[in-house]
C-alpha cells in the first residue's frame, strides 16, 4: 500500500531563517506531487506541483521554492522566511489515470505546522 | 479554472442524513467533481468523485444534477467523527491542479 511521509511535524523558525520541508511517498512510481499551504482558518493554497523528476510548476510567486531530486521525494525550501510564511504545509500525491477523461485522486500527508516568529 | 460555491457552515444532528450542496455553474464537460474533507489538524482525505452519474461508496453518496451545474454530497447517517470541513472541487482533465475553496464546515450535534 502507498504511504506518504512529511517531516518535521511542527517547526518554529525565526524570520529570515532558511526552511527545508521534506515529503516522501512509498509504494507507487512516478506520482504527481503537490505542495499546499493552509493559513489559519483558511482553505488550501496550491504552491507547487510536479509531474516528474526535475519538473516543477509554481502557482504562486513568493520566496518559496520546490525541488524533486528523486521520483518520490519532494522538498519545499526558502532562503529567508517571512512572517506570512506561517501555516500548515501539506504534501500530496496522485497518479493520473488516462481513460476517456483524465482524472486522479489526491492523497495528503499529515502536514507540517510552521510558525515563523 | 471553474469555481465552486458552498455554504460556509452547516449543522446536523447525529444519526441523521446530511446533504452538503455545491454549485458549479461554469463546469466544463470534462471536469470531474471531487469531494474531500479535512478533520481538525489533519490533511484532507478523499471522499468521493463523479462525472455525470450519481456515485456511491462506503463513505458517502454523490448526487449530480442533470445539467451538472450543481451537486450534493450525502452522508447517510452523520456521526460525530464526520465533523469536518468539506471541500467540493472541480478537477479539469487538462490540468494537474486542484483548486480548493473555503469549503463547508459541518458541525454534528450529539
Amino acid at each position: 500500500s502507498q504511504t506518504i511521509h512529511q517531516w518535521p511535524a511542527t517547526l518554529v523558525q525565526p524570520v529570515g531563517s532558511p526552511l527545508s520541508l521534506e515529503c516522501t511517498v512509498e509504494g507507487t512510481s512516478n506520482p504527481n506531487l503537490y505542495w499546499y499551504r493552509q493559513a489559519a482558518g483558511r482553505g488550501l493554497q496550491l504552491l507547487f506541483y510536479s509531474v516528474g523528476i526535475g519538473q516543477i510548476s509554481s502557482e504562486v510567486p513568493q520566496n518559496l521554492s520546490a525541488s524533486r531530486p528523486q521520483d518520490r521525494q519532494f522538498i519545499l525550501s526558502s532562503k529567508k522566511l517571512l512572517l506570512s510564511d506561517s501555516g500548515f504545509y501539506l504534501c500530496a500525491w496522485s497518479v493520473t489515470y488516462r481513460t476517456t477523461v483524465i482524472t486522479d485522486t489526491q492523497y495528503f500527508g499529515p502536514g507540517t505546522r510552521l510558525t515563523v516568529l | 479554472d471553474a469555481k465552486t460555491t458552498q455554504p460556509n457552515s452547516m449543522e446536523s444532528n447525529e444519526e441523521e442524513p446530511v446533504h452538503l450542496p455545491c454549485n458549479h455553474s461554469t463546469i466544463s464537460g470534462t471536469d470531474y467533481i471531487h469531494w474531500y474533507r479535512q478533520l481538525p489538524s489533519q490533511g484532507p482525505e478523499y471522499v468521493i468523485h463523479g462525472l455525470t452519474s450519481n456515485v456511491n461508496n462506503r463513505m458517502a453518496s454523490l448526487a449530480i444534477a442533470e445539467d451538472r451545474k450543481s451537486s450534493t454530497l450525502i452522508l447517510h447517517r452523520a456521526t460525530l467523527r464526520d465533523a469536518a470541513v468539506y471541500y467540493c472541487i472541480l478537477r479539469g482533465s487538462g490540468t494537474y491542479k486542484y483548486i480548493f475553496g473555503t469549503g463547508t464546515r459541518l458541525k454534528v450535534l450529539a
